[in-house]
């Protein structure tokens, strides 16, 4: 596609359900970040995939967080037992190759959590 | 700890001054500087980056400064315009390399005034 997509836009979940969230990177493109963007603040990196590897998953908050690109295209990251907390929006972002370091960003999934 | 900080406040500005931002960091050696423009509801769109070793770079009305000794990024809007409100955010890389992804700062909300 021309851009990064994302799916869904909106998710209202219940705490204590899992969701799970898609990214489709710009085609071609080998870097892909997750991203958490609390009201009125920046984003915050969560984890880094070059292809299918997950290279960097440090910013994931919890052991709750799963983020997986099992083919090097598309990617979901999972949040299990979900807490209000974990309301946000999360963005994903891909770049064209290692060490490219202009992203282009998708809009994003808003979740709340009741 | 690593720290951006960005001007918290919204800046009104009145249409066809020029706009200034500023972005500072601590404890930091970044091997380049982005900024990027967020719209409501979506996610941020790459405007320029600037490396260590250069001081200014422009693109169109646009013009960036970067001061590794005062670890200071200034970014102008020159002939500003209503749709150039927005919230600009400022991001250094993590490692150096740009492969692990960017740390932002909470950006600044510009307004320009008719």
């Amino acid at each position: 596609g021309a851009g990064v997509s994302q799916s869904p836009r909106y998710k209202v979940a219940k705490r204590g359900q899992d969701v799970a969230l898609r990214c489709d990177p710009i085609s071609g493109h080998v870097s892909l970040f997750w991203y958490q963007q609390a009201l009125g603040q920046g984003p915050e990196f969560l984890t880094y995939f070059q292809n299918e590897a997950q290279l960097d998953k440090s910013g994931l908050p919890s052991d709750r967080f799963f983020a997986e690109r099992p083919e090097g295209s598309v990617s979901t990251l999972k949040i299990q037992r979900t807490q209000q907390e974990d309301s946000a929006v999360y963005l994903c972002a891909s770049s064209l190759e290692v060490g490219d370091e202009k992203l282009f960003f998708g809009s994003g999934t808003q979740l709340s959590v009741l | 700890s690593q720290k951006i900080e960005q001007n918290s406040e919204a800046l009104n500005i009145q249409e066809g001054k020029t706009a200034t931002l500023t972005c500072n960091y601590t404890n930091y050696s970044p091997a380049y500087l982005q900024w990027y423009r967020q719209d409501p509801g979506r996610g941020p769109v790459f405007l320029l980056l600037i490396r260590e070793n250069e001081k200014e770079k422009r693109k169109e009305r646009l013009k960036v400064t970067f001061d590794t000794t005062l670890k200071q990024s200034l970014f102008h809007i020159t002939a500003s315009q209503p749709a150039d409100s927005a919230t600009y955010l400022c991001a250094l890389d993590h490692s150096g390399g740009g492969a692990d992804g960017l740390t932002f700062g909470k950006g600044t909300h510009l307004i320009i005034q008719p």
